[in-house]
């Protein structure tokens, strides 16, 4: 019944070394965000895609990078893993524009050796 | 630039113990509030959207109202098993990026429901 999953749950990296995210949904939902939560911190919204249009957030390190190649599916690559990337990464999805819940997925652990 | 302030960071409750949870916010214009419950490890789950002051929602032992500055969560007879972080989050009537989808979240109070 997950309707946005996201894989792995846990992913361990080496500093520097290129590491990618997934994120799949079954609402067919036209937004998808990813989010970054550190420990007892609120989530920050790294970037959003509404259907095929990206949007950045102004303070979201050039690092990471997103791919969304169909409504279903989206990435989060991050090019130089560094020790304060460690977090935990939401992918979430909303219907549509503003007023409408977003749903998350589990989340997956990235720690960063 | 919008603010969601929570209080208490923690809150511990005795099984039975009604309580309620804050959250004030700042932002240009609302279009929606929303309340998650995260439990620990796991993505948050929706569990209210509020829009206009005076609105009021239920769910099972949870009440969520709002004002034009601040909402409650309110807690009746707590159990265990409600035991969890509680975050909320404000959507601006339009954000500076692509049209107002952003979510800002307080950093939430973090619930503990004793026996």
């Amino acid at each position: 019944d997950a309707m946005v999953i996201q894989n792995p749950r846990y992913q361990v990296t080496q500093f520097g070394k290129p590491v990618t995210l997934s994120c799949s949904q079954t609402l067919n939902h036209n937004v998808m965000y990813w989010y970054q939560q550190k420990s007892s911190q609120a989530p920050k919204l790294l970037f959003h895609y509404y259907d095929k249009d990206f949007n950045n957030e102004a303070d979201t390190p050039d690092n990471f990078q997103s791919r969304r190649p169909n409504t279903s599916f989206c990435f989060l690559d991050i090019r130089s893993p560094g020790l304060g990337d460690a977090a935990m990464y939401l992918c979430a999805t909303s219907r549509d524009r503003g007023g409408t819940e977003a749903f998350f997925g589990q989340g997956t652990r990235l720690t960063v050796v | 630039e919008d603010q969601v302030t929570q209080s208490p960071e923690a809150l511990r409750l005795q099984e039975g113990e009604s309580s309620s949870l804050n959250c004030s916010y700042t932002v240009s214009g609302l279009r929606g509030l929303f309340w998650y419950r995260q439990d620990p490890g796991k993505g948050p789950e929706f569990l209210f959207t509020l829009y206009s002051a005076g609105e009021e929602k239920e769910k099972e032992r949870l009440k969520a109202t709002l004002t034009k500055k601040e909402s409650f969560l309110h807690i009746t007879a707590p159990k265990p098993e409600d035991s969890a972080t509680y975050l909320c989050a404000v959507q601006a009537t339009f954000g500076l990026t692509g049209g107002g989808n952003k979510l800002t979240f307080g950093t939430g109070t973090q619930l503990k429901v004793e026996l």
